[in-house]
C-alpha cells in the first residue's frame, strides 16, 4: 500500500496520561499535514511541514500538542496531559503540488 | 480569512436520482483552489476534484459533476444516477495560493445516504 498510513488507529486514554500518533506519507511527497476533526465537523487545520521543517501552526494547537517530522519522512503528533476535548479524529495528509491525499485517521477517545 | 459554507447539513435520495450538493466560499484572495473530498464510513478522505480560480470550466467526471461560478462563489457537485456506493460525507474545501502550505479550509460537509 503506497497511501499515507497512519497509527494507531485506535487509542484510548486517560485524561492525564500522554499519546503518540505516528503518519508515515507517501513516498516522495515533502508536503505533511495535521488536520482535527470532531463528530459532525471538517476537518481543521493544525500544522505544516515542508520537508522537516514545521512553517505553519495553527492556534488550535496549544503548548500540549508538539509535532515533529525528523528527516523529512515520517511525523508524529504528541498530545500531553490529555483533556477531554481532546477526543477527536485525528488526520495526516501529504502532498507534492497541490491535492493533499489524507490517512485514515487515528481516533482518540479520552476518558 | 477563509470560510466554506455547506448549507445541506443531511441529504437523502432514493437510489438512481440526482442529487446537488452545495457549496459556498468566501476569500479575499484571486488565486485560489476549490476541492471537493468524500469521506465514507471508513473515515479515510478521498480526493474528489481540484478546481483553481481561473478556470470557471465545468467538469464532467463519470457521474459526477461540478458547477464552478466565480460570480456567486459557488462549486457545487452534481451526482447523477446516485448508487448505494455515493453514501457518504462530502466535503468542500478552499485552500489560498497566498498562503505558503496551501492548508486547506473545509466546510462542516453534507451527509448524503442513498437509500435502495
Amino acid at each position: 500500500d503506497t497511501g499515507v498510513s497512519q497509527d494507531p488507529r485506535h487509542k484510548i486514554t486517560k485524561r492525564g496520561q500522554n499519546v503518540t500518533f505516528r503518519c508515515d506519507p507517501i513516498s516522495e511527497h515533502n508536503r505533511l499535514y495535521w488536520y482535527r476533526q470532531t463528530l459532525g465537523q471538517g476537518p481543521e487545520f493544525l500544522t505544516y511541514f515542508q520537508n522537516e521543517a514545521q512553517l505553519e501552526k495553527s492556534r488550535l494547537l496549544s503548548d500540549r500538542f508538539s509535532a515533529e517530522r525528523p528527516k523529512g519522512s515520517f511525523s508524529t503528533l504528541e498530545i500531553q496531559r490529555t483533556e477531554q476535548g481532546d477526543s477527536a479524529m485525528y488526520l495526516c495528509a501529504s502532498s507534492l503540488s497541490g491535492e493533499l491525499f489524507f490517512g485514515e485517521g487515528s481516533r482518540l477517545t479520552v476518558l | 480569512a477563509q470560510k466554506v459554507t455547506q448549507a445541506q447539513t443531511e441529504i437523502s435520495v432514493v437510489e438512481k436520482e440526482d442529487v446537488t450538493l452545495d457549496c459556498v466560499y468566501e476569500t479575499r484572495d484571486t488565486t485560489y483552489y476549490l476541492f471537493w473530498y468524500k469521506q465514507p464510513p471508513s473515515g479515510e478522505l478521498v480526493f474528489l476534484i481540484r478546481r483553481n480560480s481561473f478556470d470557471e470550466q465545468n467538469e464532467i467526471s463519470g457521474r459526477y459533476s461540478w458547477n464552478f461560478q466565480k460570480s456567486t462563489s459557488s462549486f457545487n457537485f452534481t451526482i447523477t444516477a446516485s448508487q448505494v456506493v455515493d453514501s457518504a460525507v462530502y466535503f468542500c474545501a478552499l485552500s489560498v495560493a497566498g498562503a505558503g502550505s496551501y492548508q486547506l479550509t473545509f466546510g462542516k460537509g453534507t451527509k448524503l445516504s442513498v437509500i435502495p
